[in-house]
């Protein structure tokens, strides 16, 4: 089955220092993976998606097949950076474009 | 990217009761696709809806529960029925992006916090 773990329910850290979000996956074959954010008081947005190999805002997160993980991070984080991130798989099987989402972590940073 | 909008925003209902939530996109989109998040939960794919067809439901999901309708490329609704506190959550309607090099990205909708009492 299908499965992406983030183990931090909560991370909090200092504006300035670096910031990494966890996500681990299972799948067997080749997942495309993404990261989501949402911003207090907005919808659910994409943020990056592994297959473009893209730095947005800042975050980068680089797919390790041999470890099975997509981790987010950012070198300097920033106070708006303050949000809810949600790892995502989307299994290519059958046609089928879902995502299956893992639980979330809420990033807080200080000033 | 897609603008998406859904009625109502938030409801409390008795329970018992059913309430139909609506999804409205800018553009014509193939999939649109129904999320539920429980409170404290990730979310969770209930079904996928193409216009024409029947709903494909995930695990866990029935349609004699949630009723889906796709009348056409850009409007959808889901029905809630007969509903019980354990169905109160946030209720996300998400389209794919469709264009050529999107990767599959989806964009969702505001949402719908049901509460259920």
């Amino acid at each position: 089955a299908q499965r992406v773990t983030q183990p931090e329910k909560l991370l909090s850290v200092f504006k300035g220092a670096p910031v990494e979000l966890k996500c681990n996956y299972s799948y067997s074959g080749s997942p495309e993976l993404f990261w989501y954010v949402q911003y207090s008081r907005q919808r659910l947005q994409l943020l990056l998606r592994h297959i473009s190999r893209e730095s947005i805002k800042g975050f980068t997160a680089d797919l390790n097949k041999g470890e099975t993980s997509f981790h987010l991070k950012k070198p300097f984080a920033q106070e708006e950076d303050s949000a809810m991130y949600y790892c995502a798989l989307n299994p290519p099987q059958g046609g089928s474009e879902k995502l299956v989402f893992g639980k979330g972590t809420k990033l807080t940073v200080n000033p | 990217s897609a603008v998406i909008s859904q009625k109502p925003s938030r409801d409390i209902c008795q329970r018992g009761t059913s309430l139909t939530i609506q999804c409205q996109v800018d553009s014509q989109v193939t999939m649109m696709f129904w999320y539920r998040q429980q409170p404290g939960q990730s979310l969770t794919l209930i079904a996928t809806a193409n216009q024409g067809s029947e709903a494909t439901y995930e695990s866990g999901f029935v349609i004699d529960k949630f009723p889906i309708s796709r009348p056409n490329l850009t409007f959808s609704t889901l029905t809630v029925s007969n509903m019980s506190p354990e169905d109160s959550s946030i209720y996300l309607c998400s389209v794919e992006d469709g264009r050529v090099g999107s990767y599959n990205e989806q964009f969702f909708g505001p949402g719908t916090r049901l509460t259920v009492l």
